[in-house]
């Protein structure tokens, strides 16, 4: 069975910081993997999703995420954070025999400071 | 495109009572449709996969009886939540896949049982 891990809970950083948020899978195949942002009370927003092909993904609201196959790793990436990334992110996966069907990490809540 | 509308956005029910929620692919045909619930400050459960024209696939320990889905047409599938208790509050998400390997999520209902 497919998991994903999120390995930090809850992550602070000041406004113009970097961010990285990890996540890792097991999967016995390399799956399809997706990023997603949650605000309180609201649907999921995608960020950004990897198929195949170029391992470096860029998405929505200037993140970015990098495949590593060797790490079974898809860590979310953003270079100067903004006051309104605060939110849940989440990271996801799915089979490449059964797209559609996802695996949600614990997710990571995100505090921006001023 | 690829908009996945949920009815109600938010709804409220006396204990013992049934609720439905509908799910709706806008401007597609979904082949699959999943269904998820999300508890407070807790991640997204994949409770089942629904496909067009046949039952539903439940994932262990979701009791099909009280989780009733309906996916009569390739643009609607429906959960129903029967006898609903107060540990049935909960974000209910659901998503849609066509033909590629994604799914598209709705923007969630969240049922409150009183």
């Amino acid at each position: 069975a497919q998991s994903v891990t999120q390995p930090d809970i809850h992550i602070t950083v000041s406004e113009g910081a970097s961010l990285e948020l990890r996540c890792n899978y097991s999967y016995g195949a390399t799956p399809y993997l997706f990023w997603y942002v949650q605000s309180p009370g609201q649907g999921l927003q995608l960020l950004l999703k990897y198929f195949s092909g170029d391992t470096l993904v860029q998405g929505i609201k200037g993140f970015e995420a990098e495949f590593k196959r060797s790490q079974s790793s898809f860590n979310l990436r953003k270079p100067s954070v903004h006051w309104s990334d605060a939110a849940e992110y989440f990271c996801a996966v799915s089979p490449n025999t059964n797209a559609g069907k996802s695996t949600f990490g614990d997710g990571t809540t995100l505090t921006v400071k001023p | 495109g690829a908009v996945v509308s949920q009815h109600p956005s938010w709804v409220i029910c006396k204990s013992g009572t049934s609720v439905k929620i509908e799910c709706r692919s806008l401007d597609f045909q979904a082949t699959t449709m999943f269904w998820y619930r999300q508890f407070p400050k807790q991640s997204l459960m994949l409770m089942a996969t629904s496909n067009e024209g046949s039952k539903a696939t439940y994932e262990q320990g979701v009791e099909k009886d009280k989780f009733l889905i309906n996916h009569a047409s390739l643009t609607l599938s429906t959960l129903t939540v029967t006898s609903a208790h107060p540990e049935d509050s909960s974000f209910y998400i659901c998503s849609a896949r066509v033909d590629r390997p994604e799914a598209f999520f709705g923007q969630g209902t969240r049922l409150t049982v009183v």
